[in-house]
């Protein structure tokens, strides 16, 4: 069964400290993994998308990295702020999965002042 | 650029009763999704439209769920009659096409009392 696991399920940290957000999968076969930010009450907002063929993308503070073979990613958050606090989903595209995205329980963060 | 407008935002109702959401995507997607999202889980995928024929509907509880999407544009997500479990925020996303990067509306929150 094709399934995404992320751990931990919340994370608090102080202002301005570097974190770690992680994300496995069961099936090394996946055309893409994307990160999402979820606020309360919002809808989801992409993050990152890395392609199968890609190792790692980066946009500002953020960078996720891929490793297919050992079915996992990491989100790194720099420099962590207040208004970085949400809810941090992880989803895949499974090859032979009809294209749909799998997704994680996620990771609830709050960045406290 | 718009993006995936969803309607009604928040709805309430009593078990047993109908409802029906409105999902317009961004013009030229031709790949439009119905997510459902309970409370602390990751949202799952219900049905997936290419232009207005389906891809996959195979986690949509046919015997009370239905959804449409008419001339390859809106979509409509009904639900008929209403059980406690529906519950939940329905996301509709679009992408230009089965692998391409989804984007997601704000989602409607149902209640079901």
């Amino acid at each position: 069964k094709q399934e995404v696991t992320q751990i931990p399920a919340a994370l608090s940290v102080p202002e301005g400290e570097n974190l770690v957000l992680n994300c496995s999968f069961t099936d090394s076969a996946i055309y893409n993994l994307q990160w999402f930010r979820q606020d309360p009450g919002k809808g989801l907002t992409s993050l990152l998308l890395i392609q199968s063929s890609q190792r790692e993308q980066t946009s500002g503070r953020l960078n996720a990295s891929l490793d297919k073979s050992s079915g996992r990613s990491t989100l790194y958050i720099a420099a962590s702020q207040p208004g970085d606090s949400a809810t941090y989903l992880c989803a895949v595209t499974f090859t032979g999965g009809g294209n749909k995205l799998t997704f994680g329980t996620g990771t609830q963060l709050k960045v406290e002042l | 650029e718009a993006g995936v407008a969803q309607s009604p935002r928040y709805k309430i109702i009593e078990k047993r009763q109908s409802v029906a959401f409105w999902c317009n995507p961004i013009s030229g997607h031709a790949t439009l999704y119905w997510y459902q999202q309970i409370l602390g889980q990751g949202p799952k995928l219900l049905i997936q439209f290419q232009n207005n024929g389906v891809v996959d509907d195979s986690q949509l509880p046919k015997d009370r769920f239905s959804a449409e999407r008419l001339k390859g544009v809106d979509s409509t997500l009904k639900i008929q009659p209403a059980k406690l479990e529906d519950s939940a925020v329905y996301l509709c996303a679009s992408s230009l096409g089965g692998i391409y990067e989804q984007f997601f509306g704000p989602g409607t929150r149902l209640t079901v009392l």
